[in-house]
């Protein structure tokens, strides 16, 4: 089975920390997602990597930084937290695109509240 | 990617078949009919694909029409377990783009 694995479920963070979340993924993707979700707003993609040390920017990177430094691992950086920041952020991977069709798998998600 | 349209919510009693129909008569002809839910606080999972052709997994079955402008993913012995909200997608194939989710139908298993 699949497994993407994030660091924590809950996170309650003061604003201007720097907080780390975590995402590791079993399955040897090649892609992989940061996503967050707010109610009303569907999920929003942040930041995506196609290969180790490559990134790029999804539909709302401001205020946010990634790593990729390994395969199997995408981190997610919020220089300075804000409480607009707050909300559940799910990590996802999935399979290269030379495959015919593929699905997304999906971490658990943390839930992130900055106070 | 293809709109979909889905029914807002759907009851379904435990042990029966939860059928939950998805519109998408704009799809093209290299786009697959995908299927996840989301169980409250919890990350989306993924159920089911298909391109035109029925499919059947250990979770679930797609029936496609003939036109492919419309699906039904078939739960057939529902569990409260599967109380979530089911999200219908349509993708091109090979696509490594992001997921868009719209507002899905949310599955109540009544006991």
């Amino acid at each position: 089975d699949v497994k993407v694995t994030q660091s924590s479920r809950y996170l309650v963070k003061r604003t201007g920390e720097k907080v780390f979340l975590e995402c590791v993924q079993d399955m040897d993707h090649e892609n992989m997602f940061w996503y967050r979700q707010d109610p009303g707003l569907g999920l929003r993609l942040i930041y995506f990597s196609y290969d180790v040390k490559m990134k790029e920017k999804g539909d709302i990177p401001e205020g946010y930084s990634v790593s990729r430094e390994k395969k199997e691992r995408f981190s997610l950086i919020l220089e300075s937290a804000s409480t607009n920041q707050t909300s559940m952020y799910l990590c996802a991977s999935t399979l290269d695109r030379g495959r015919i069709s593929y699905e997304q798998y999906f971490g658990p998600g943390t839930r992130l509240t900055v106070t | 990617d293809a709109k979909t349209t889905q029914p807002t919510s759907m009851d379904c009693a435990e042990g029966r078949a939860a059928n939950l129909p998805c519109n998408h008569s704009t799809i093209s002809g290299n786009e697959y009919v995908y299927w996840y839910r989301q169980i409250h606080s919890q990350g989306p999972q993924y159920i089911i694909h298909g391109l035109k052709n029925n499919e059947t997994n250990e979770m679930a079955s797609l029936i496609i029409t003939e036109d492919r402008k419309s699906s039904t993913l078939i739960l057939p012995h529902a569990t409260l377990r599967d109380t979530a909200v089911y999200y219908c997608i349509v993708r091109v194939s090979g696509s490594a783009r992001q997921l868009t989710f719209g507002s899905g139908t949310q599955l109540t298993v009544l006991p």
